[in-house]
């Protein structure tokens, strides 16, 4: 089974700043990846897949990079409703498996 | 408006059975892959299973053999039977739809099972 590790736990940032998530796959999965927001109370929203293939209706500023075993998520210009928690999910076989998740908090 | 929503969570003894449901309203389930993911509270996601559009399932080692994926089409709802319950079955679980292209793109709020004597 494919590992997923997210890095790093835990990102303090302040708003206008970026932010870069990483997410690593224990072998390759291709580009076979997606990346989902989840905010406190609420589900998870779909933001990435194909690594680098925005969702629908998700603005320009979140952009995913990778392929094979190292994949990037960032967020540039961060406005108050990105703090939240993200999740990396691969389905390149099965089981498909998400990583541990990073919050990303106001400095 | 596409949605998602799910019922039937609760609290069951360790050992116990359990069957959750997902009404899904906007479009039509089983032209869909759908998906149950579950969540630990403050922990990340795990997925649980999956009946694929053309009736095939799957699922992870955790729960093979104690959980079951299935559909009424009629209903336009998706269903987990859980049976063998263990207290590492307590997670909020998600009803979420398989993307036409990739990624799980619609997401149930999630219902609540509590395994604990």
């Amino acid at each position: 089974e494919i590992v997923m590790t997210q890095s790093p736990a835990t990102l303090s940032v302040s708003p206008g700043e970026s932010a870069t998530l990483s997410c690593r796959a224990s072998q390759s999965v291709g580009s076979n990846l997606a990346w989902y927001q989840q905010k406190p109370g609420q589900a998870p929203s779909l933001l990435i897949y194909g690594a680098s293939t925005r969702a629908t209706g998700i603005p320009a500023r979140f952009s995913g990079s990778g392929s094979g075993t190292e994949f990037t998520l960032t967020i540039s210009s961060l406005q108050s409703e990105d703090f939240a928690v993200y999740h990396c999910q691969h389905y390149n076989n099965w089981p498909p498996r998400f990583g541990q998740g990073t919050k990303v908090e106001i400095k | 408006e596409v949605q998602l929503v799910e019922s039937g969570g609760g609290l069951v003894q360790p050992g116990g059975s359990l069957r959750l449901s997902c009404a899904a309203s906007g479009f039509t389930l089983s032209r869909y892959d759908m998906h149950w993911v579950r969540q630990v509270t403050g922990k990340g996601l795990e997925w649980v299973s999956t009946i694929g559009s053309l009736g095939d399932s799957h699922y992870p080692g955790s729960v093979k053999g104690r959980f079951t994926i299935s559909r009424e089409n009629a209903k336009n709802s998706l269903y987990l039977q859980m049976n063998s319950l263990r207290a590492g079955d307590t997670a909020v679980y998600h009803c979420v739809r398989g993307a036409d292209v990739d990624g799980f793109d619609i997401w149930g709020q999630g219902t609540t099972v509590t395994v604990s004597s």
